[in-house]
């Protein structure tokens, strides 16, 4: 119940084109959902990150939309461009649940790869 | 503004040797602070976290140790390395404790560790 499952493991798209990355939790517990953007050898960085009391937040070309009652989220990235092939890896957490239990729990990754 | 520096950036170690990485928070007091382990194309394993010196918490039994032996200071040990013990090694840090608040982690640059 604390997992966080993210699908595709892997992604190609062409440069201008709108990839997208999707979340599946179950515990319906979940309160704060980030996005980490990953580049080779470096790393993670908070991205984009959602609440449950909204539907979608944008951020420049990065775009969460959040299914409440599907317990899904993805992440929509915009015109992408070369510059943004890297992993991504979403995540989930609890608040008023002290200890390991409020901890991130980390999808297992996308690698994005966006051609020129 | 907080920085979070990692060191060193890369190691190569002998199996049967040991292990010393450490993470400083600059800009910010009382942060908690994680130690995550990447293996090569995978994902992010949480293996200590600390709410403050002193107070390690381990999430994953296993070959290595953490201390905090500072408010801003956090440090992963082993005594002897494994071949398995070779990664990625990340160090995060929150302004909140686990369960308190949205779980804002940011990371360090990390740690390339090679076991031969």
């Amino acid at each position: 119940q604390q997992q966080v499952k993210q699908s595709p493991q892997s992604l190609i798209v062409q440069k201008g084109g709108i990839p997208i990355i999707n979340c599946a939790y179950e515990n319906t517990a979940f309160d704060y959902f980030p996005w980490y953007q990953q580049f080779p050898g470096k790393g993670p960085a908070l991205l984009i990150a959602i609440r449950p009391d909204v539907s979608e937040k944008k951020e420049g070309r990065f775009t969460i939309s959040f299914n409440k009652s599907a317990k899904q989220f993805s992440l929509h990235i915009m015109d992408s461009q070369p510059g943004d092939s890297a992993t991504y890896f979403c995540a989930a957490s609890i608040r008023g649940y002290g200890g390991s239990q409020g901890n991130l729990i980390f999808g297992k990754g996308t690698k994005l790869s966006v051609k020129p | 503004s907080q920085t979070i520096h990692q060191w060193p950036a890369t190691l190569v170690q002998p199996v049967g040797s040991p292990l010393s990485l450490e993470c400083t928070v600059e800009g910010t007091s009382n942060p908690n602070l994680y130690w995550y382990r990447q293996a090569a194309g995978r994902g992010l394993q949480l293996l200590f976290y600390s709410v403050g010196i002193g107070q390690i918490s381990s999430e994953v039994p296993q070959n290595l140790s953490a201390s905090r032996p500072q408010d801003r200071q956090f440090i992963l040990s082993s005594k002897k390395l494994l071949l398995s013990d070779s990664g990625f090694y990340l160090c995060a840090w929150s302004p909140n404790p686990p369960g308190a608040g949205y779980n804002e982690q940011f990371f360090g640059p990390g740690t390339r560790l090679t076991v031969l």
